[in-house]
Order: structure tokens, then C-alpha cells, then sequence
């Protein structure tokens, strides 16, 4: 059983299409990470979440922390291309560092 | 430029040959890691290290080594590796830990197969 559940496994979309993708566990967190990482490289992070509730927008993309601080979610708005790749959500409830199962998108031209 | 370096890129090695995969980091972090990545089961923590001569254990760290002797390397050991150990491994460091929200910078991954 992996400690961040993340949904869903794989999406492929069309480009301008609208997408989101959950991060869930059962553990409290006192802040979640979102990364992504394309094929043969480390992950690269996007954004922090800190506070429950909070919501962050990086350009096309939000991020929404929830009020318990044990779930997350990332949304794609109009998905491009570019936007193609492993979206992997992270923390740590104690002194480990967990990454969730992750999420592979693919955005059709 | 700001960078976490790891060494070799990619190694073939057969069943209980020692080895060890480097990893530096120039930005004087105190907190560095390692996370092996399978498919199926995602990026996993071995070792963590916290500050210098401190070292604690992931998740997964059975079979693996780590010294943390001075601030910028942090170098992973396999002593008797084997197949199960074939897998990608990345490196990472962070100002602090990353519970804090600090930003952790990976490295650009070894990619290991035992035979």
C-alpha cells in the first residue's frame, strides 16, 4: 500500500482539453509537493502547498491543498503539448520522504 | 551553476561485486537523499542524510550503504549487489528537509542492472 494515492494512473488527452489529477492518503502532511519529470531525467519540482485550503496557480496549471491537509489536487486548464509528462505528487508526515504513484499524461496535438 | 552531479550515468555489473554511485551537490544544502524509481512502484527513499554524519533510513534500505563525511557528497554503496537492485536511481538534495517545503534538486539519475 503506497502512502500518496494518486488518480488516475494514465491520461491521454487532446490538446485544449481540461484535466485533473488527485493526490489522496491517510496520513496529515504538513505541506505536499508537486513535480514532474520527463523520461530519463530527475524530477523537477512545481509547486509547494502549504496551509489547508490553500490554492496556487503556476499559469495554466492550480494546485489545491486540502482543508485536512491529506489530499491534493493538480489542474491542467486548456493542456498543451508541452504539458506532457510523469506528474508526481510528494511529502513527508514524519522525517521520510514519500512520492506518490504518479500520474503519466499525454497531450495530443 | 547550482547542480547535483551523479557518477557513473549508467553501470552493468553482475551479482556481489561491490559498487558505489557518487553524488555531489554545490549548492551547500544540508539535507541530501537517495530514491530508487521502479516501474509500478515509483520513486522510493533509501537513505537520507539530514547534515553531515548524520544518516537515517528510507523506506526501502536494505542492502545499501551511505556516509555522509563531509556537506557536498553523498555517495550510495552496494556491497553485494543483486539483480532485484537493477533500477534508476536519482539523487537529491534540499536546503533542509523538504518537510519544511524546501525545494529538492535531483540529480540527473544512474541507471543500474545487475546480472
Amino acid at each position: 500500500t503506497q502512502l500518496l494515492e494518486q488518480s488516475p494512473q494514465f491520461l491521454s488527452i487532446q490538446e485544449g482539453e481540461n484535466l485533473t489529477v488527485y493526490c489522496n492518503s491517510s496520513s496529515v502532511f504538513s505541506s505536499l509537493q508537486w513535480y514532474r519529470q520527463e523520461p530519463g531525467e530527475g524530477p523537477v519540482l512545481l509547486v509547494t502547498v502549504v496551509t489547508g485550503g490553500e490554492v496556487k496557480k503556476l499559469k495554466r496549471l492550480t494546485f489545491q491543498f486540502g482543508d485536512a491537509r491529506k489530499d491534493s489536487s493538480l489542474h491542467i486548464t486548456a493542456a498543451q503539448p508541452g504539458d506532457t509528462g510523469l506528474y508526481l505528487c510528494a511529502g513527508a508526515p514524519g522525517n521520510q520522504f514519500y512520492f506518490g504513484t504518479g500520474t503519466s499524461l499525454t497531450v495530443i496535438p | 551553476e547550482a547542480q547535483v552531479t551523479q557518477n557513473p550515468r549508467y553501470l552493468i555489473t553482475v551479482t556481489g561485486k561491490k559498487l558505489t554511485v557518487t553524488c555531489s551537490q554545490n549548492m551547500n544544502h544540508e539535507y541530501m537523499s537517495w530514491y530508487r524509481q521502479d516501474p509500478g512502484l515509483g520513486l522510493r527513499q533509501i537513505y537520507y542524510s539530514m547534515n553531515v554524519e548524520v544518516t537515517d533510513k528510507g523506506d526501502v534500505p536494505e542492502g545499501y550503504k551511505v556516509s555522509r563525511k563531509e556537506k557536498r557528497n553523498f555517495p550510495l554503496i552496494l556491497e553485494s549487489p543483486s539483480p532485484n537492485q537493477t533500477s534508476l536511481y536519482f539523487c537529491a538534495s534540499s536546503p533542509y528537509h523538504p518537510r519544511g517545503a524546501d525545494t529538492q534538486y535531483f540529480g540527473p539519475g544512474t541507471r543500474l542492472t545487475v546480472l
